[in-house]
């Protein structure tokens, strides 16, 4: 299995730029979950997907931040514009989940996402 | 709302001790908890999964326990070795809510 795949793993852009991160679950996970990094804050969740359905968007921090999961093989996280303040580690993760049971979730390598 | 803590922070031990990382949480409630591994410019690796109902877990020179009614794990590694050293975080995943909060991690170092 190749585990969860993102896409870019590095990403410089200028303020106010369009950004868009991508990833690829693991294939027969129904949960998808992104999440950020930073020194600061540590990791959080940003927006959590069952089936291809956004349950819990609270961690997104801004409107200028969206998610989309259009098949089970897929997620965006898009930010428009970006900010400096952006700048971070963002992780996508995926596990299968049902019947009240919540199993382990695996991680992808990250975006490192740069904003100048 | 659910808070994390482990302690410590950073810890650096010579290779072959045996370690205890500590791990607490401030709500008992929880569906499970999971210990992750991260290395330096990288991504999160699982290690252990240990649900509400379960007191500890095993994997090679790891055990994970878990009390929850005192909101504490401990993730144990015996014989340390320098491949061991990076950040471990755990990771709580609270009753009604689908948040996995996570701890600010522990930086651990097994020098040779």
């Amino acid at each position: 299995d190749a585990g969860v795949i993102q896409s870019p793993r590095h990403e410089v852009t200028e303020m106010g730029q369009e950004v868009t991160l991508r990833c690829k679950p693991i294939s027969g996970h129904n949960s998808l979950f992104w999440y950020r990094q930073t020194m600061m804050r540590g990791l959080e969740l940003l927006i959590y997907f069952n089936n291809n359905v956004p349950i819990d968007d609270s961690g997104m921090p801004e409107d200028r931040f969206s998610a989309k999961m259009p098949n089970a093989s897929f997620s965006t996280l898009k930010i428009q514009p970006s900010e400096p303040r952006d700048s971070a580690v963002y992780f996508c993760a995926s596990s299968w989940e049902g019947a009240g049971r919540f199993n382990e979730q695996f991680f992808g390598p990250g975006t490192r996402l740069t904003v100048l | 709302k659910q808070e994390v803590t482990q302690i410590p922070a950073a810890l650096s031990v010579p290779e072959g001790e045996n370690l205890v990382l500590n791990c607490s949480f401030t709500d008992s409630a929880i569906y499970n908890l999971q210990w992750f591994r991260q290395d330096p410019g990288k991504g999160l690796t699982s290690l252990l999964l240990i649900q509400s109902s379960q007191r500890e877990q095993t994997s090679g020179r790891l055990n994970a326990s878990l009390d929850k009614s005192s909101g504490r794990s401990t993730l144990y590694i015996a014989a340390s070795q320098p491949g061991d050293s990076a950040t471990y975080l755990c990771a709580v995943r609270t009753l009604g809510t689908d948040k996995l909060i996570f701890g600010t991690g522990t930086r651990l170092q097994v020098f040779p």
